[in-house]
């Protein structure tokens, strides 16, 4: 069974603190693929990263980056130097053969 | 990234009545279009799946006949929701996925609510 866990529901830093938000899977696929989307609160989702479980190179992308490990099955997301317009949910995705599988959230609040 | 775009973003309709949403990718043709639902604070649900010119597949647990999914074109899909009531209540997102990109695309989502 494919499954995204994240286990923190809610997280709350004041601007400029760094957060990490966690996601760990579940999967038998030996090719899969990885996402993270921005819910902000206006609801449409957005894309932020990609990746395939032959990749576990880490990703840096502006105050983003993503730390990959296969071997615990994370993967994990940090913003530095959070700004207030980066409060939203974060969801964490698996896409095995199929379908695509969603962890049920994170939401960030930066305080101003 | 490719685009997508659902409509409407809002709908009020009566109980009973029928609301039809729209999903369509505008710069790519769309192999596969997704229908999730998430319910406020909750993570999405996926409704089903849909592959251009043939039937959906829907998940376990959703109704096939209160939740009609068309897709006739590649750039288009369409959800209906047939005589619906206060617990369809919900934001319904789609996405689209090509055969050029490894993800999905996601709508703005819709958010419907049966007065």
């Amino acid at each position: 069974a494919q499954k995204v866990t994240q286990a923190q529901t809610e997280i709350s830093v004041v601007e400029k603190e760094d957060v990490t938000l966690d996601c760990v899977y579940e999967t038998r696929d030996t090719t899969y693929y990885l996402f993270w989307y921005k819910q902000p609160p206006s609801g449409e989702l957005v894309f932020l990263i990609r990746r395939n479980s032959f990749d576990e190179q880490n990703e840096i992308s502006g105050r983003y980056s993503w730390n990959f490990q296969k071997s615990t099955s994370s993967f994990n997301f940090t913003i530095t130097a959070s700004q207030v317009v980066d409060s939203a949910v974060y969801f964490c995705a698996l896409k095995g053969t199929y379908k695509y599988i969603f962890g049920t959230g994170t939401r960030l609040k930066v305080l101003a | 990234g490719a685009v997508v775009s659902q409509h409407p973003s809002r709908v009020i309709c009566k109980s009973g009545t029928s609301v039809k949403i729209e999903c369509r990718s505008l710069d790519f043709q769309a192999t596969t279009m997704f229908w999730y639902r998430q319910f406020p604070k909750q993570s999405l649900m996926l409704m089903a799946t849909s592959n251009e010119g043939s039937k959906a597949t829907y998940e376990q647990g959703v109704e096939k006949d209160k939740f009609l999914i068309n897709h006739a074109s590649l750039t288009l899909s369409t959800l209906t929701v047939t005589s619906a009531h206060p617990e369809d209540s919900s934001f319904y997102i789609c996405s689209a996925k090509g055969n050029l990109y490894t993800e999905a695309f996601f709508g703005q989502g819709t958010r419907l609510t049966v007065v």
